[in-house]
């Protein structure tokens, strides 16, 4: 596996601690995402980034904040205002010479204590 | 608002038998429909996309604009086949639906 990386696979906070995960990818895509992914619920858009030093908001962006300062990196970090956290996040990156396919990362899982 | 509807999230099936997962949109565009797979301990790919209208795995979707429908066919399921689906809607911001678990028992 190479193209977009996540660390950690696993993070534990305790409540009241605001946390970043990481998201790197090596693609030379404009374009990436931080999606959450909870049973039953399939995965919902927190923020997206169409190019360096911009972000959208997605449909679930309370309690959250991100930043782009490079083309590589997309940052998400979970605040202490963010009600329910644990949850699995996955970042994305979009190629749009293949249609806009979203490629993925593996994911981290965070649980709050 | 764009909106996607996948009505099972649970779908068993024998080994050799047809699947369908089911997916429904809503869109006042034009839409672009996709299936994504998550395998066990695997990544979330993409499998299929409507624009391409290509087969996968065996795995074929139609748009049917009519019904505003997007579902996944395959007419003879493999074991390899359990994984959960998801299907999309959109270009640069995608929609997701619930997802559905496909389970193919032997």
């Amino acid at each position: 596996d190479g193209g977009i990386t996540q660390s950690p696979k696993y993070l534990f906070r305790k409540e009241g601690q605001n946390v970043t995960l990481s998201c790197e990818q090596n693609l030379n895509h404009d374009a990436m995402y931080w999606y959450r992914q909870d049973p039953g619920q399939g995965l919902r858009l927190i923020y997206y980034s169409q190019i360096v030093n911009d972000f959208q908001k997605g449909d679930i962006a309370e309690g959250y904040s991100v930043s782009r300062e490079k083309k590589e990196s997309f940052p998400l970090t979970v605040t202490s205002a963010q009600k329910n956290p644990t949850a699995f996040y996955l970042c994305a990156s979009r190629a749009p010479d293949l249609n806009n396919e979203q490629f993925f990362g593996p994911g981290t899982r965070l649980t709050v204590l | 608002a764009q909106r996607v509807t996948q009505p099972e999230k649970l779908l068993s099936v024998f080994k050799g038998a047809p699947v369908e997962l089911k997916c429904n949109y809503s869109y006042s565009g034009s839409p672009e429909l996709f299936w994504y797979v998550q395998y066990s301990r695997q990544r979330l790919q993409l499998l299929l996309r409507h624009i391409s209208r290509e087969s996968i795995k065996g795995f074929t979707a139609d748009l049917n604009k009519g019904e505003t429908s997007f579902h996944l066919k395959k007419p003879f399921a493999q074991e390899e086949d359990s994984a959960m689906y998801y299907c999309a809607l959109g270009g640069s911001r995608l929609t997701f639906g619930e997802g559905t678990q496909l389970t193919v028992n032997p």
